[in-house]
């Protein structure tokens, strides 16, 4: 199932820079889109969401950007910090599939002091 | 801040035997859900429950795996007869409504020896 693929396994930054997660996607049925952020041994944290009606949305410090034409969507983090050290997974639902989530594969994020 | 809790966070079981994993929504969510991740592997849909029933479930939810929500709180996965390959972190999560945010549980790490 490749419906949702995070190309990048890791991605490492200088605290204060931007980090820029990527994430493509196959299914054109998907509506609503969603950034997770993981811990070590906890679940998966909700960080941001987008709709497909939109093609940016904004909260504190991060930023998603949904691009339908090319079937991509990336969170910016400005400025980045040390504590957002974690696996970002971004996920999709279709409206039609009662909010069923596909997720990729995630990427470990560090922020280097 | 409303939290989705699961419980325990570790079982171990014999291949063969019977669990049952716990969670508890928040309390004002109308929508359930149990996902999985195998170790090193994306976080998969198990099964979606509304309304006192199951609006969907994957490929990966046979006959093994059943849902309840047996009170007004508790919303429990059930596998009759684990595998070696059931081993993986169980996450719940829950939505306030149909294509809104999942807030996911802690999870529950199933290890069948």
């Amino acid at each position: 199932d490749q419906q949702v693929k995070q190309n990048s396994p890791s991605l490492s930054v200088q605290e204060g820079r931007i980090s820029i997660l990527n994430c493509d996607y196959t299914n054109s049925m998907f509506d609503y889109f969603l950034w997770y952020k993981k811990y070590p041994a906890e679940g998966p944290t909700f960080l941001i969401s987008i709709s497909s009606i939109k093609d940016k949305n904004e909260d504190g410090r991060f930023t998603v950007f949904l691009n339908k034409s090319a079937k991509h969507l990336s969170l910016h983090i400005v400025p980045s910090q040390p504590g957002d050290s974690a696996v970002y997974f971004c996920a999709a639902s279709e409206g039609t599939s009662g909010s069923r989530l596909t997720f990729g594969e995630g990427t470990q994020l560090t922020v280097n002091p | 801040e409303p939290e989705v809790t699961q419980t325990p966070s570790h079982q171990v079981t014999q291949m063969g035997q019977e669990v049952i994993l716990r969670c508890v929504p928040i309390s004002n969510h109308l929508y359930f859900y149990w996902y999985r991740q195998i170790l090193g592997q994306k976080v998969e849909f198990l099964v979606s429950f509304y309304n006192n029933e199951i609006s969907e479930k994957s490929e990966i939810f046979d006959d093994q795996f059943s849902v309840e929500r047996p009170d007004g709180s508790n919303f429990t996965l059930k596998i009759r007869s684990t595998k070696l390959e059931d081993s993986a972190m169980y996450f719940c999560a829950s939505t306030r409504f149909m294509n809104t945010e999942a807030f996911f549980g802690q999870g529950t790490r199933l290890t069948v020896v």
